[in-house]
């Protein structure tokens, strides 16, 4: 079967560094995403990968190995705002998103 | 209207009813998705449509079904709503369903059915 694996919470502080991690098994990979989702809203994108290796968009990175089914989110500088769940999502071989749990980044003062 | 946009915001509905909720994007995409997410789970695709005319279905489809007359509309009908259908439903966008097709989300509506 198809599963995306990722921490259920993380808690982190004020302008820290934060890594969430996500394997994935899936049929077929077309791409990685990481979506974030503040609660009650709508979640909006952050990220894709398709290659192995880091993209780098200001305080967030994503990297991505193809072989070991992992990726992480790397979020710097952590802000209050920056309190949300954090969902990552694989395109299958029909370039379908199959979605993990998502992980809840709980940011301390 | 700028992007998508869903309605209603929220809604409680007796079980057996009939319900569609709607979903209006004005990006031009041509991929349109309906999602259900519930409580510990990922987001779950309910139906799809790669283009304007075509339709198909996701992983849950059971009790729902979508139409897509126009590129801007795809309603999501419930024919007879059960309580396992309580969720928070979400339409989204994407310009291509092939490979890196980013999605963009409606702000959701929160389904009670009782």
């Amino acid at each position: 079967g198809q599963n995306i694996d990722q921490p259920t919470e993380m808690t982190a502080t004020e302008g820290a560094i934060v890594q969430i991690n996500c394997t994935y098994q899936t049929s077929g990979f077309n791409g990685l995403f990481w979506y974030q989702q503040h609660a009650g809203e709508a979640p909006t994108f952050l990220s894709y990968n398709v290659l192995d290796g880091l993209e780098e968009k200001g305080r967030f990175s994503s990297f991505l190995s193809r072989s070991k089914g992992y990726s992480y989110l790397l979020l710097k500088e952590l802000q209050m705002k920056d309190s949300a769940s954090y969902l990552c999502a694989v395109q299958d071989s029909n370039y379908q998103l199959i979605w993990g749990a998502g992980t809840k980044l709980i940011i301390k003062p | 209207i700028a992007g998508i946009t869903q309605a209603p915001t929220s809604q409680i509905l007796a079980a057996g009813r009939r319900m569609t909720l709607r979903c209006t994007q004005d990006m031009r995409h041509n991929a349109m998705y309906w999602y259900r997410q519930d409580l510990g789970l990922g987001l779950r695709l309910i139906h799809y449509s790669n283009t304007a005319g075509t339709t198909g279905k996701g992983e849950v489809p059971d009790g729902y079904s979508v139409s897509r007359a126009n590129t801007d509309d795809f309603p999501l009908t419930l024919a007879s709503a059960v309580p396992s259908q309580t969720s928070v439903y979400f339409c989204a966008s994407s310009d291509s369903a092939g490979e890196g097709g980013e999605q963009f989300f409606g702000p959701g509506t929160r389904l009670t059915v009782l």
